[in-house]
């Protein structure tokens, strides 16, 4: 059964703030995604990568970067998080050459 | 790059009655079309999908239609129960070069059955 976790549910951060979001698969899963998740808007990729420290932007990028050093681990970073980066985050893997995404929980983050 | 639109965003349909989504894409490179629902405060889970070499799939009470040439691809839900009741997402894909599939997800529809 595919596992996948993240760091927190809930997160409550200062703007300017630097924020690590963390995302944990146990299947060995190649590929890994960022998306965020705003109600009417569904959900947009931000990162994904295939490969240990390999990543591809996805379609906004903007205001983020991403970490991948094991293979098992995925972390999103938001440099200096603002107001407009609140929203629900959710991570996903994919063995490669699958097609089905394992998404995380999810993580609500707030940006006061 | 791929966009994706669905209707309706909101959806309320009596127990027992069919309900149907509708999703258009943009990119006619993109050729694997996958539905996933999400039932509240629960990540989203895939229940269905669809290639593009194939016009109809079933499963159970859960049926995806493709229509390649208009570009557009439907959820049919029969014999709807209380447990349907959830935000369904389409999405379309492409296979891209590092071996993976790239979607870009519509932006949902809330499907509400009442008892």
């Amino acid at each position: 059964d595919v596992k996948v976790t993240q760091s927190s549910r809930y997160l409550v951060k200062r703007t300017g703030e630097k924020v690590f979001l963390e995302c944990v698969q146990d299947m060995d899963h190649e590929n890994m995604f960022w998306y965020r998740q705003d109600p009417g808007l569904g959900l947009r990729l931000i990162y994904f990568s295939y490969d240990v420290k390999m990543k591809e932007k996805g379609d906004i990028p903007e205001g983020y970067s991403v970490s991948r050093e094991k293979k098992e681990r995925f972390s999103l970073i938001l440099e200096s998080a603002s107001t407009n980066q609140t929203s629900m985050y959710l991570c996903a893997s994919v063995p490669l050459w699958g097609y089905e995404q394992y998404f995380g929980p999810g993580t609500r983050l707030t940006v006061t | 790059g791929e966009n994706v639109e669905q209707h309706p965003s909101t959806l309320s349909v009596q127990e027992g009655d069919s309900a149907v989504i509708k999703c258009t894409y943009s990119d006619s490179a993109s050729n694997y079309f996958p539905w996933y629902k999400q039932e509240l405060g629960k990540r989203p889970q895939l229940i269905i999908d669809i290639r593009s070499n194939v016009g109809e799939k079933k499963d159970q009470r859960i049926a995806v239609t493709l229509n390649k040439t208009a570009k557009h691809f439907s959820l049919h839900i029969t014999e709807t129960q209380p447990e349907d009741s959830a935000v369904y997402f389409c999405a379309a894909s492409k296979l891209t070069n590092f071996g993976n599939e790239k979607l870009t997800f519509g932006t949902g529809t809330r499907l509400t059955i009442i008892p």
